[in-house]
């Protein structure tokens, strides 16, 4: 199975920074890379799809880059409503798997 | 749209089974594959397996297989997810969630059902 590490697990962040979230496989998965956001006690919702195309409707604040094993998320300019969880996944070969999180915080 | 709408909230005892309906409105439905992902309380997302309505073929994750059955009715457009001989580290919200795929083979998970949780005690 490809194992998906995110960096950090966490992260305390203000209103209008600017926010990465890394994401490492453990080999080689292409552009085969999405993001999710996860507001507590709702599904995750898609906001990057192959790496870095942005799903409709998903504010272009966020944005993806990376290819290989190395992939990133990133927040121009962090909203209220973005203080929620982030998972990458890796689409390249079941089984699907996603990296463990990174919860970010208001400051 | 695709909307999914997941049954109810069960209890179940250890060494029992538990079946999850995922029913879908609007939009296509055979033509895509429903994948099952569950989230333990507080923890992160793990892929069970998913089919293609259309075909009805399983592909199942290994930590999964021999326990889980999934299944998708055409007529009814609802997929089912069957768990069986549950312990307590079954315990977890069950999503369901259309795998879309483009015309470049990139596939992702949108949108998802709203959840159910399964809690397996004695």
């Amino acid at each position: 199975d490809i194992q998906m590490t995110q960096s950090p697990s966490s992260l305390s962040a203000s209103v209008g920074d600017r926010v990465t979230v890394t994401c490492r496989a453990s080999q080689s998965i292409s552009t085969y890379l999405n993001w999710y956001q996860q507001k507590p006690g709702k599904a995750p919702k898609v906001l990057i799809y192959a790496t870095s195309s942005l799903q409709s409707g998903v504010p272009s604040r966020f944005s993806g880059s990376g290819s290989g094993t190395d992939f990133t998320l990133t927040i121009s300019s962090l909203q209220p409503e973005d203080f929620a969880t982030y998972y990458c996944q890796q689409s390249y070969s079941t089984p699907y798997t996603f990296g463990q999180g990174t919860k970010l915080k208001i400051k | 749209q695709v909307q999914l709408v997941q049954s109810g909230a069960e209890v179940k005892k250890p060494g029992s089974s538990v079946k999850v309906s995922c029913k879908a409105s609007g939009g296509m439905f055979s033509n895509y594959a429903i994948s099952w992902v569950r989230q333990a309380p507080g923890q992160g997302l793990e892929w069970m397996g998913g089919i293609i309505p259309l075909f009805g073929t399983a592909n199942y994750a290994q930590k999964f297989k021999g326990r889980v059955t999934i299944t998708a009715d055409e007529s009814t457009r609802t997929a089912y997810m069957e768990l069986r001989s549950l312990g307590s580290g079954d315990t977890a919200f069950y999503y369901c969630a259309r795998d879309l795929r483009d015309s470049s083979g990139y596939n992702w998970f949108d949108p998802w059902g709203q959840g159910t949780l399964v809690t397996v005690s004695s």
